[in-house]
């Protein structure tokens, strides 16, 4: 299968301050990225979608301005939680395709801890 | 509204015991249904991807199973080692956002030795 990789796979900040996460896809081209988030004991749920070239597609809900998405290239995706607070404490996941409209492959995650 | 409902909650197992696990599923147009294995602190790990009513797919101990409303993963003489998270995903036809899965609350299975 395909491989997507995060880094890092845990942080831990001060409230207030603001946490890059990455998310590389190692073996093939990725136009789209997905961002997931999964609270304790919960699944997973949509945050944004990452286009390369172009402005990222939030969910509903979603506030743009906390979580900035950039997608540089057509292998790195970059997730900025801005002003961290404790509830934004959470496992973020990132997820790509190979294929438009194929499997996703997750990347291992990032445990965000907010202090 | 589309949703996806897994059961159980969590499933406890002897070694050798074969179950099932089930995902219901409400959706404008079926795309896709996944099932992911997600061990804890990890990111979901593919396993099967079924689209029509019908299809069957295997992998090793894992049977992958799909009807009009729900899906089955059965699991034969399990190990230990299959203990984790089994995730169900729907892909809706009706989204533009291919990449936008809908997950399930997942079913925690152990597997006792």
């Amino acid at each position: 299968g395909a491989v997507v990789s995060q880094h890092p796979s845990w942080v831990i900040c001060k409230s207030g301050t603001s946490v890059k996460i990455e998310c590389r896809s190692l073996d093939f081209q990725a136009t789209t990225m997905f961002w997931y988030r999964q609270f304790p004991k919960q699944s997973l749920m949509l945050m944004a979608t990452s286009n390369e070239g172009s402005k990222a597609t939030y969910e509903q809900g979603v506030e743009k301005d906390k979580f900035l998405i950039n997608h540089a290239s057509l292998t790195l995706s970059t997730l900025t939680v801005t002003s961290a607070h404790p509830e934004d404490s959470s496992f973020y996941i990132c997820s790509a395709s190979p294929l438009p409209g194929g499997e996703l492959f997750f990347g291992e995650g990032s445990r965000l801890t907010v202090l | 509204e589309d949703q996806v409902t897994q059961s159980p909650e969590a499933l406890r197992l002897q070694e050798g015991e074969s179950s099932s696990l089930n995902c219901s599923y409400t959706v404008s147009g079926l795309r896709g249904l996944f099932w992911y294995r997600q061990d804890p602190g990890k990111g979901p790990e593919f396993l099967f991807t079924l689209y029509s009513a019908g299809e069957e797919k295997e992998k090793e101990r894992l049977k992958a199973t799909l009807t009009k409303k729900e899906s089955f993963l059965h699991i034969t003489a399990p190990k230990p080692e299959d203990s984790a998270t089994y995730l169900c995903a729907v892909q809706a036809g009706i989204s533009s956002n291919t990449g936008k899965l809908i997950f399930g609350q997942g079913t925690t299975l152990q597997v006792k030795p």
